[in-house]
Parts: structure tokens; C-alpha cells; sequence
């Protein structure tokens, strides 16, 4: 079946540990998306991927890096940077650009302690 | 900056309309809207591009009035199933579509038998 896979589905990590959520999908999209969701409120996009080997920086970039070395992958590190990591984070992907449909992963739920 | 919905919460019987309704500051090349769940990914309900293309479900209709800026959801004699919270998301790029997409703070709707 067709789709995009995130893991794990709940993560918990220490403060000041870097963590790498993964996002794979098999839709054979162009674009990929990292939202963050936070309890009660709308989503905020991270970063976009259009093509393998570029990115931009959404709506709240800092704290958050990306790498997108496979069209499939687009794996997201929640660095220690970024004040306030606990939150819902949804990948998604798209046919190329924001007149396209997105398809969203199932999320993966950070708690850092 | 990202679209404003209306209203903030709906309570409906079931059988019941409602109309919710996201503007934006900016000009749009195209409205998203999508429904979720608690815990769960956004799912896809439809898209209006400009120039009055609509891609989406059967049961559910929507408006984009360009000029104004703005996009309204219909939901009709709704059941159960429709309760959830409601996003519609725009594209902020300035010249083309891109992937820099904006999301609303959502519309909670309640369908009660």
C-alpha cells in the first residue's frame, strides 16, 4: 500500500539530546512537509523539501534542521536548540506544490523531559 | 501570517448545516481544507485552485471568492462521522505556487445525535 510511514509514534527524550524522527514515503512525491502541532492549535510548517537536496524554511525553522538525500526520506532533527520541543510532529507529502493534494503521516508524539 | 477561521467551535444536531469559513491577508492561489481527528492525521477534504478548479469529496462543497480573499466550507445534513476539527490551509509564495504552506487555528465541530 501506498502512504508515508512515521516512527516511532511516541518518542521521549532528556533535555538537551538531539532527536531524529523519521519520515518515508512511498507515493513517489515530489514534496515533503514537517508540521508541528501543539495541543488545541492549527499547524505550523518546519521546513519543505520540493527536490532532493534543497529545503526551506517555514513558519518556525529555528531549532529544527532537515536533510533530504532520498526523494522518499525526510528525516527531521529536533535539536537542543529549540526552546519548547514537546509537541505532535505530522510529515506530509505532496505531488509537487501547495495546488496538490498533502498526504499526512500518522505523527509521531515528542515528549522531552 | 497565517488564514483566520470562523468560528472558533460549532455544536450541531445531526441532519444539521454548517459553514465555516477562513480569509487571508494575502492573495491566494489556493485553499485547503482539511479534517481531523484527536490523535490523528489531518485527512484531505478538498482544494480550490484559482480560477474556480475544485479536487475533492463528493459529500462536501466549498466557495473561493478570490477577490475577497476568502474560502467557506459547506457541510451538509452532517452525521456523526463529521465531528472533528476543520483546517483550511493557503500557500503564502509570492509569484508561484510553492510549498510554503499556512494553516488556520481550526474550527472544532461537534455533531450530537
Amino acid at each position: 500500500d501506498g502512504g508515508i510511514t512515521q516512527s516511532p509514534k511516541y518518542l521521549f527524550r532528556k533535555e538537551g539530546q538531539n532527536v531524529t524522527l523519521s519520515c518515508e514515503q512511498n507515493l513517489n512525491h515530489d514534496a515533503m512537509y514537517w508540521y508541528r502541532q501543539d495541543p488545541g492549535q492549527g499547524l505550523r510548517l518546519i521546513y519543505y523539501s520540493q527536490i532532493v537536496n534543497d529545503f526551506q524554511k517555514g513558519d518556525i525553522a529555528e531549532g529544527y534542521s532537515v536533510s533530504r538525500e532520498k526523494k522518499e526520506s525526510f528525516p527531521l532533527t529536533v535539536t537542543s536548540a529549540q526552546k519548547n520541543p514537546t509537541a505532535f510532529y505530522l510529515c506530509a507529502s505532496s505531488i509537487w506544490t501547495s495546488t496538490d493534494t498533502q498526504y499526512f503521516g500518522p505523527g509521531t508524539r515528542l515528549t522531552v523531559l | 501570517q497565517q488564514p483566520v477561521q470562523s468560528p472558533q467551535a460549532v455544536i450541531l444536531r445531526e441532519g444539521e448545516d454548517a459553514v465555516i469559513n477562513c480569509s487571508s491577508s494575502k492573495a491566494l492561489y489556493s485553499v485547503h481544507w482539511y479534517r481531523q481527528k484527536h490523535g490523528e492525521a489531518p485527512v484531505f477534504l478538498m482544494i480550490l485552485l484559482k480560477g474556480g478548479e475544485q479536487k475533492g469529496h463528493e459529500k462536501i462543497s466549498a466557495s473561493f471568492n478570490e477577490k475577497k480573499q476568502q474560502s467557506s466550507l459547506y457541510l451538509t445534513a452532517s452525521q456523526l462521522s463529521y465531528s472533528g476539527t476543520y483546517f483550511c490551509g493557503t500557500d503564502m509564495a509570492v509569484g508561484e505556487p510553492s510549498g510554503d504552506m499556512r494553516f488556520g487555528a481550526g474550527t472544532r465541530l461537534t455533531v450530537k445525535p
